[in-house]
């Protein structure tokens, strides 16, 4: 199995830009999760998915985020308009089913908003 | 408020040393405890996981135990090598009492750093 893909792997654009980070689950597990990585604050779990359905938005930050999983075997996070303190590393993880069982992550997305 | 704190923030030691981090928190009830080691540049990858009930796992050289009652853990990491030169971050999952929503959150430690130096 190729693990938890994600694209692209580095992202720099300018602030007020629209930014779209893609995740690919591991196949046949059915919880997916964003989550963001800052130096200040660790890891924070944004959002998660059963079986496409979002089930805990609470970690997203604000209106400018969402989420989307049209299937099992893709999810979007949108930022829009993004800002300079969205800069972070973006990771998706997947597991076989809910927050409890062994997650497994992506190598992350880095981005950068000047 | 649930709240997870490693310590120390970093720690360098030399190859082939023995090292312990420690992990304190104030979640409660809670369901597991894990250990994760994230390399530079990577995403986290699972050492272990513990239940309540548990008081100690292994996996290699990494020995994970808990104290429920202290609500205490520490990693353990015997005959270090170079290739340990990680993060390693504790991560604790509340009790849930409903399925989803914010009870279900797992709260995060910031992590230590750990450098192995030849």
């Amino acid at each position: 199995d190729a693990g938890v893909i994600q694209s692209p792997r580095h992202e720099v654009t300018e602030m007020g830009q629209e930014v779209t980070l893609r995740c690919k689950p591991i196949s046949g597990h059915n919880s997916l999760f964003w989550y963001r990585q800052t130096m200040m604050r660790g890891l924070e779990l944004l959002i998660y998915f059963n079986n496409n359905v979002p089930i805990d938005d609470s970690g997203m930050p604000e209106d400018r985020f969402s989420a989307k999983m049209p299937n099992a075997s893709f999810s979007t996070l949108k930022i829009q308009p993004s800002e300079p303190r969205d800069s972070a590393v973006y990771f998706c993880a997947s597991s076989l089913w809910g927050v409890y069982n062994e997650q497994f992550f992506g190598p992350g997305t880095r981005l950068t908003v000047l | 408020k649930n709240q997870v704190e490693q310590s120390p923030q970093s720690l360098i030691i030399l190859e082939g040393k023995n090292c312990t981090l420690q992990c304190n928190y104030t979640v409660s009830p809670f369901s597991n405890l894990r250990w994760y080691k994230q390399d530079t540049g990577r995403g986290p990858v699972s050492l272990t996981i513990m239940t309540f009930s548990e008081n100690t796992k292994s996996n290699g050289r990494y020995t994970a135990t808990l104290d429920a009652d202290t609500k205490q853990s520490s990693l353990h990491i015997t005959a270090s090598q170079l290739s340990d030169s990680a993060s390693y971050i504790c991560v604790v999952s509340p009790k849930e009492a409903n399925y989803g929503g914010s009870q279900g959150n797992l709260i995060f430690g910031k992590g230590t750093k750990l450098s192995v130096k030849p």
